[in-house]
């Protein structure tokens, strides 16, 4: 069965730093890769996914995670957070076919302060 | 971008009663929709899977009876909690993968369920 683990459950920066959320699954076979926020009293959006190909992927709001395949990670980075970054974030992960449900991490709290 | 609404945003329900929730995309064919329920500072935990026209699918610990799931059409399906206890409250998330694009998943924005 697929899992999702997400190390950090609060993370507190300020702003201007850097931000790594880390992210690791366990499947047998081919996985896309996604990571989604949910800002206070919001919907879940998609910040980037990871189908295929180049392993570094870029998302939306300065957002960007690397597939590491050797280390079944997919972590979340990004250079300079803002404020406005405050937010729940999770990593979630289906089958290669993608006929599978999303499967979700318990998600990462991250405050930032000013 | 593919859109999936739910309705209501919010619902608060005497102890006893059903209460329904919709799920539709609205401007795209959801071949299988997704039902989830987040708790409080938790994560999403899936529910069920429902494809058009199919009995849902419902994941281990979830009452089949009580969470009675209908996917009648491929831009609606609804989430009936049937006699419904405070234990149930929670945040329910439908979500819809499209024909065009088996590996995207599609989240509505949620309904709170208030059990008094």
């Amino acid at each position: 069965a697929q899992s999702v683990s997400q190390h950090n459950h609060h993370v507190i920066l300020s702003e201007a730093a850097s931000l790594e959320l880390g992210c690791n699954y366990s499947y047998g076979g081919t996985v896309n890769l996604f990571w989604y926020v949910q800002y206070p009293g919001q919907h879940l959006q998609l910040l980037l996914k990871y189908f295929s190909g180049d392993p570094l992927v870029k998302g939306i709001k300065g957002f960007e995670a690397e597939f590491i395949k050797s280390k079944f990670s997919f972590n979340l980075r990004k250079p300079s957070v803002q404020w406005s970054d405050t937010a729940e974030y999770f990593c979630a992960v289906n089958g290669g076919l993608g006929n599978t449900p999303l499967v979700f991490g318990k998600g990462t709290r991250l405050s930032v302060i000013a | 971008g593919a859109v999936v609404s739910q309705h209501p945003s919010w619902v608060i329900c005497k102890s006893g009663t059903s209460v329904k929730i919709e799920c539709r995309s609205l401007d795209f064919q959801a071949t299988t929709m997704f039902w989830y329920r987040q708790f409080p500072k938790q994560s999403l935990m899936l529910m069920a899977t429902s494809n058009e026209g199919s009995k849902a699918t419902y994941e281990q610990g979830v009452e089949k009876d009580k969470f009675l799931i209908n996917h009648a059409s491929l831009t609606l399906s609804t989430l009936t909690v049937t006699s419904a206890h405070p234990e149930d409250s929670s945040f329910y998330i439908c979500s819809a993968r499209s024909q065009a694009s088996s590996y995207e998943q599609y989240f509505g924005p949620g309904t709170r369920l208030t059990v008094t």
